[in-house]
C-alpha cells in the first residue's frame, strides 16, 4: 500500500511568514509523530497524536509550533512567524498503536530567507 | 534522560569490505533499538530492530545488529559492503513497553557511509 506521504517536498518562506506542512500516514495507522531533522543532525522529536489526540508535545521548540490531527488520519504541522533557525527538514511517521516500528514520510524541506 | 552516541561521524570503506557502525544508547530500562539508513534527499527507512529475545537481529539489504546489554551498544554490520549502501546511517531508541508508551524515538547524530569503488 501507499507509504507515508507529506507535501510540500520543499517550502521557502520569509522571515516572519506562517508554513502548513502536510502529512498524510498509512491508512490504519494510529500513531503519528513529527520529528525536525537540523543540517547533518539526527531527527529530534516534536509532537505526537494517537489518533485525533495530542499526547505529548514535549518537542516543540517554542508557541509558534502547532499541530493538528482533527479527524485522526492526516495531520499540519504550522509554523507561525517562521524564523531562520526553522529551517530544517520536517518528517512525519506513522506506527500502528503498540507496534513500534515507525514507516517515515519523505520529509519537508523548509528554508526560511 | 534517554540518549543515542554513534561515536563516527564519517567512515570510508572499500566496495567488498566488511563494515561495523557503532552505537552507545543511555537508558533506564530495557530499550527498544533501531537502525534506521537515509539517502540523500530521502526519508528513512528500517534497516533492523530489537524489541526483545535473541540479541542478533537480522535486517534488510544483509544487515545485522547485535544488542549487547552489558556494553549498552547495539552496533550494525555487515560482512560486504556494495556501493549502493552509501548513505547516512542513523541508531535510535525508544521507551519499551507499558501503557503510556508513545515511542517516540531519540536518534543519534548519525554516521556517514562512503563507499570507495
Amino acid at each position: 500500500g501507499a507509504g507515508v506521504s507529506q507535501s510540500p517536498r520543499y517550502k521557502v518562506a520569509k522571515r516572519g511568514q506562517d508554513v502548513a506542512l502536510r502529512c498524510d500516514p498509512i491508512s490504519g495507522h494510529v500513531s503519528l509523530f513529527w520529528y525536525q531533522q537540523a543540517l547533518g543532525q539526527g531527527p529530534e522529536f516534536l509532537t505526537y497524536f494517537q489518533n485525533e489526540a495530542q499526547l505529548d508535545k514535549s518537542g516543540l521548540p517554542s508557541d509558534r509550533f502547532f499541530a493538528e490531527r482533527p479527524e485522526g488520519s492526516v495531520s499540519t504541522l504550522k509554523i507561525q512567524r517562521t524564523q531562520q533557525e526553522d529551517s530544517a527538514v520536517y518528517l512525519c511517521a506513522s506506527s500502528f498503536v503498540g507496534r513500534e516500528t515507525q514507516y517515515f514520510g519523505p520529509g519537508t524541506r523548509l528554508l526560511v530567507l | 534522560a534517554q540518549s543515542v552516541t554513534q561515536p563516527d561521524i564519517h567512515i570510508t570503506v572499500s566496495e567488498g569490505a566488511s563494515l561495523e557502525l557503532r552505537c552507545n544508547y543511555s537508558y533506564g530500562a530495557t530499550p527498544y533499538l533501531f537502525w534506521y539508513v537515509q539517502s540523500p534527499g530521502q526519508g528513512l527507512q528500517l534497516l533492523l530492530k530489537y524489541l526483545s529475545g535473541d540479541t542478533l537481529v537480522q535486517g534488510i539489504k544483509g544487515f545485522e545488529a547485535e544488542f549487547k546489554r552489558s556494553q549498552s551498544s547495539f552496533n550494525l554490520r555487515k560482512p560486504s559492503v556494495h556501493w549502493s549502501d552509501a548513505a547516512e546511517y542513523f541508531c535510535a531508541v525508544a521507551s519499551g513497553g507499558g501503557s503510556g508508551n508513545t515511542g517516540k524515538l531519540i536518534f543519534g547524530q548519525g554516521t556517514t557511509l562512503q563507499v570507495k569503488p
